[in-house]
């Protein structure tokens, strides 16, 4: 495809059960990016991928958050035994690296936990 | 990583241009910045960016300061598809990830 895919679209989720969102970024694409957006806020970093390697998983609000890239292109986000305060929009983006390029975003998943 | 100032909310009227203003004070010389916009449901999309120098695309205009201490979007003619929140990001270099740092952005409204 020629954008960002991610799937699914929306999930709704039972508390407790455990989720995984993917994210397929453009070909090509050396960084990987991963947001959590609350309803009305901005985006916040969760974690970050060059290649396969993850740089930067400050953001991550839990251990109950994982995320793996493990051949350099497409990405998972888990979300483990879930809470309510997990529900949000999850971004993914891609970008080649530097500071001078332009991040690519996906739709978005929008996660639901009752 | 550096952070920014936008206003809230601005309004503008249709066909007529629009200068979201944006205050990063703390840059540093190797901050690009970036900035996004986010139509209602969709993710992020890219608008422009620019380091020192004025930059024209498709899209808009951006204005840099000469201290570089705050930029303004110029969309010359709004329309209704541009009612969206606009962000103002800077993107370091020396970051590992380059990533974006989003803000609250300024929610544009644009009235026919």
């Amino acid at each position: 495809g020629a954008g960002v895919s991610q799937s699914p679209r929306y999930k709704v989720a039972k508390r407790g059960q455990d989720v995984a969102l993917r994210c397929d970024p453009i070909s090509g694409h050396v960084s990987l990016f991963w947001y959590q957006q609350a309803l009305g806020q901005g985006p916040e970093f969760l974690t970050y991928f060059q290649n396969e390697a993850q740089l930067d998983k400050s953001g991550l609000p839990s251990d109950r958050f994982f995320a793996e890239r493990p051949e350099g292109s497409v990405s998972t986000l888990k979300i483990q035994r879930t809470q309510q305060e997990d529900s949000a929009v999850y971004l993914c983006a891609s970008s080649f690296w530097g500071a001078n390029t332009e991040a690519f975003f996906g739709q978005g998943t929008r996660l639901t936990v009752v | 990583d550096a952070k920014t100032t936008q206003p809230n909310s601005m309004e503008s009227n249709e066909e007529e241009p629009v200068h979201l203003p944006c205050n990063h004070s703390t840059i540093s010389g190797t901050d690009y910045i970036h900035w996004y916009r986010q139509l209602p449901s969709q993710g992020p999309e890219y608008v422009i960016h620019g380091l020192t120098s004025n930059v024209n695309n498709r899209m808009a205009s951006l204005a840099i300061a000469e201290d570089r201490k705050s930029s303004t979007l110029i969309l010359h003619r709004a329309t209704l598809r541009d009612a969206a929140v606009y962000y103002c990001i800077l993107r370091a270099v020396n970051n590992a990830g380059n990533m974006l740092t989003f803000g609250g952005g300024t929610r544009l409204m644009v009235k026919p």
